[in-house]
């Protein structure tokens, strides 16, 4: 079964500083995996998927299978940046279904 | 607004009484899927469907109910089986292929 993994509940940074928000998968074929963001009081949202390869609100994520991540990675955090983050993985086998990781909360101090 | 609703937005229930939390959408999407959030523990699958009069059971499928019998709507039953029921629920669906879920906004249950 697949499994993914944000080992940080909490990520602190201040506004400008570099940001990267882990995830790890375990997934013996060859995921799709997504990113979704959920701002305060605003339902959870896509952010970006893998196959698309694209840059959404200044943030990238890459498919590294060596290393079987896909950490999100924004160069200069806003304080609007500030939300619950979820990595979740698409398994070949398994429809649309999505496995969410446990989530990162993301505060970006001024 | 988004085009997948969850009604109501919270629930209260006494011990004992089973509920039903309502999810539509107007996105034409086959897959529906119903979720759970917990603080500290992500969203796990209760209950998904890929099509019409079809739903299979989730990771914590326990105490909860579904049904399919039309392709907009997707209710959840939450019944007295369930030991836990306090959380908040969410409902997605999703199109063919590999674009990801729309999620709607939710419903907090509580029991009292």
């Amino acid at each position: 079964a697949q499994r993914v993994t944000q080992p940080e509940k909490l990520l602190s940074v201040f506004k400008g500083a570099p940001v990267e928000l882990k995830c790890n998968y375990s997934y013996s074929g060859s995921p799709e995996l997504f990113w979704y963001v959920q701002y305060s009081r605003q339902r959870l949202q896509l952010l970006l998927r893998h196959i698309s390869r694209e840059s959404i609100k200044g943030f990238t994520a890459d498919l590294n299978k060596g290393e079987t991540s896909f950490h999100l990675k924004k160069p200069f955090a806003q304080e609007e940046d500030s939300a619950m983050y979820y990595c979740a993985l698409s398994a070949n086998n398994a429809g649309n279904m999505l496995t969410f990781g446990g989530g990162t909360r993301l505060m970006v101090k001024p | 607004d988004g085009g997948i609703t969850q009604s109501p937005k919270y629930l209260f229930r006494k011990e004992g009484q089973n509920v039903t939390l309502s999810c539509e959408q107007n996105l034409n999407h086959d897959a529906m899927y119903w979720y759970r959030q917990d603080p500290g523990q992500g969203l796990r699958l209760i209950y998904y469907s890929q099509i019409v009069n079809d739903f299979q059971k989730g990771d914590i499928a326990e105490g909860y109910s579904v049904s399919r019998e039309k392709k907009e709507s997707f209710p959840l039953t939450v019944t007295s089986a369930q030991k836990n029921p306090t959380a908040f629920y969410l409902c997605a669906s999703s199109p063919r292929g590999p674009y990801g879920y729309t999620f709607g906004s939710g419903t907090r249950l509580t029991v009292v």
